[in-house]
């Protein structure tokens, strides 16, 4: 499965979109993108994922570059309880999805 | 629809002793996952199972731990002989099947094991 790299930290005021960017240079034509967030201690919340195009749900945007090398999760109007560590995973080229969490970004949402 | 479910949240052992964790996947879950979370570390994929079956044990400890997702009833994550190290959270996630090759997992909330 391919490396990602992200920000270790992030800090955004309450409202505002929060972009958290990730690079996956080394990712495989068939390799899917992820998104996942852990609120202090809780378990795991899955947050989107995508192959190539853009997607949006109801918590968050991902988009895609052309290139797939590098992607960035969107969350439009970012509230105190979105304060979490992100891990941005490629995975999915194996016949199940056996996640490799990196660091990831440990985002602030301030007033 | 009821989310993963892991029982107990909290589990305290004595060094020796043994420790048992349930997991319960989502209705219509045929995948199970379990990662194990140290203090202060990020998250490590342990094992992959499907009913009755590991696919991926690749993460799991070589001594003391085992796994099952038997036929009916949840999975089991088995940790004999307890240590401090052991010490850790410890997160179920289900998936369900896909047939376009994308798996988002879905994760418990976990079990806190305590070995003193």
């Amino acid at each position: 499965d391919a490396k990602t790299t992200q920000p270790p930290s992030m800090d955004c005021a309450e409202g505002r979109a929060a972009n958290l960017p990730c690079n996956h240079s080394t990712i495989s034509g068939n390799e899917y993108v992820y998104w996942y967030r852990q609120i202090h201690s809780q378990g795991p919340q899955y947050i989107i994922h995508g192959l190539k195009n853009n997607e949006t749900n109801e918590m968050a945007s991902l988009i895609i570059t052309e290139d797939r090398k590098s992607s960035t999760l969107i969350l439009p109007h970012a509230t105190l309880r979105d304060t979490a560590v992100y891990y941005c995973i490629v995975s999915g080229s194996g016949g199940y999805n056996k996640l490799i969490f990196g660091a990831g970004t440990r985002l602030a949402v301030h007033p | 629809n009821a989310g993963v479910m892991q029982n107990p949240r909290h589990l305290v052992r004595r060094r020796g002793q043994e420790a048992r964790l349930r997991c319960s996947p989502m209705k219509g879950h045929s995948h199970v996952y379990w990662y194990r979370q140290l203090p202060e570390e990020g998250l490590k994929f342990m094992v992959y199972l499907q009913k009755e079956n590991i696919i991926d044990e690749s993460g799991m400890p070589k001594e003391r731990f085992s796994a099952e997702f038997p036929k009916e009833g949840p999975s089991i994550l088995r940790i004999q002989q307890v240590v401090r190290g052991d010490s850790a959270a410890y997160f179920c996630a289900s998936s369900p099947q896909s047939r376009t090759g994308d798996y988002e997992q879905y994760f418990g909330p976990g079990t806190r094991l305590t070995v003193t």
